[in-house]
């Protein structure tokens, strides 16, 4: 069984782009959280989404969004790059929401931001 | 809000050696816990959660981890530690209502002396 496949795996952007950033879950999984992991903060939690609706959101400002399709692949996006965003953005998958069920992370896409 | 807090941020140990990572956790109910494990370069692995029951709880790699209600903690044990165990650890905490969403703490780098 194929794991959660993030796309890019590495990326390079210049402050005031946009990126998007995809994961694909674990065949048959529902959900897919998205994390932001920096050597200052820690990883931190972005958004979840449940079929195709947004359940749960970090406290993040309004330039990070993203969006859960039909087949639960989902993206996310970031526009008007700063510096500061330059970190790995984990996605997880699981076969439902709740904490019950086990999230599968991706090895992560790491974005830097020049 | 729930938070996390691991209080050692590089640990060394011999190989062979026993190991405990601490973890103390904040949190109003009682909270789900976990530990994750990050190699250089990859996402997060589970290691082991506490939801209810008995509190101590076998994982994967040989792994254990006690839950304290009295102390706020969740730390995890290994009676001896290998090489490949050198990675970083993370322990989170989640919560009934708040979908898959993790509270990660810092974490805790293991590195392995030969």
């Amino acid at each position: 069984k194929a794991g959660v496949t993030q796309t890019p795996r590495y990326l390079i952007k210049t402050r005031g782009q946009q990126v998007t950033l995809s994961c694909s879950p674990i065949s048959g999984h529902r959900s897919v959280s998205w994390y932001q992991q920096t050597p200052g903060q820690g990883l931190q939690f972005l958004f979840e989404y449940f079929s195709e609706t947004q359940r749960n959101k970090g406290n993040f400002p309004g330039r990070f969004s993203g969006r859960q399709f039909s087949n639960s692949r989902s993206e996310m996006n970031v526009s008007t790059l700063e510096l500061g965003d330059s970190a790995l953005y984990l996605c997880a998958s699981s076969s439902d929401t709740g904490i019950r069920t086990e999230a599968f992370f991706g090895q992560g896409t790491r974005l830097t931001v020049v | 809000a729930q938070s996390v807090t691991q209080p050692d941020i590089h640990i060394t140990v011999s190989e062979g050696a026993s190991l405990e990572l601490r973890c103390n956790y904040s949190y109003g109910a009682t909270p789900y816990l976990f530990w994750y494990v990050q190699s250089p370069g990859q996402g997060l692995q589970l290691l082991l959660k506490y939801f209810s029951g008995d509190t101590l709880v076998q994982g994967i790699k040989g792994f254990e981890a006690e839950f304290k209600r009295s102390q706020s903690s969740f730390n995890l044990r290994k009676p001896s530690v290998h090489w490949s165990d050198a990675a970083e650890y993370f322990c989170a905490v989640g919560a009934d209502n708040a979908g898959n969403m993790l509270t990660f703490g810092g974490g805790t780098r293991l590195m392995v002396k030969p």
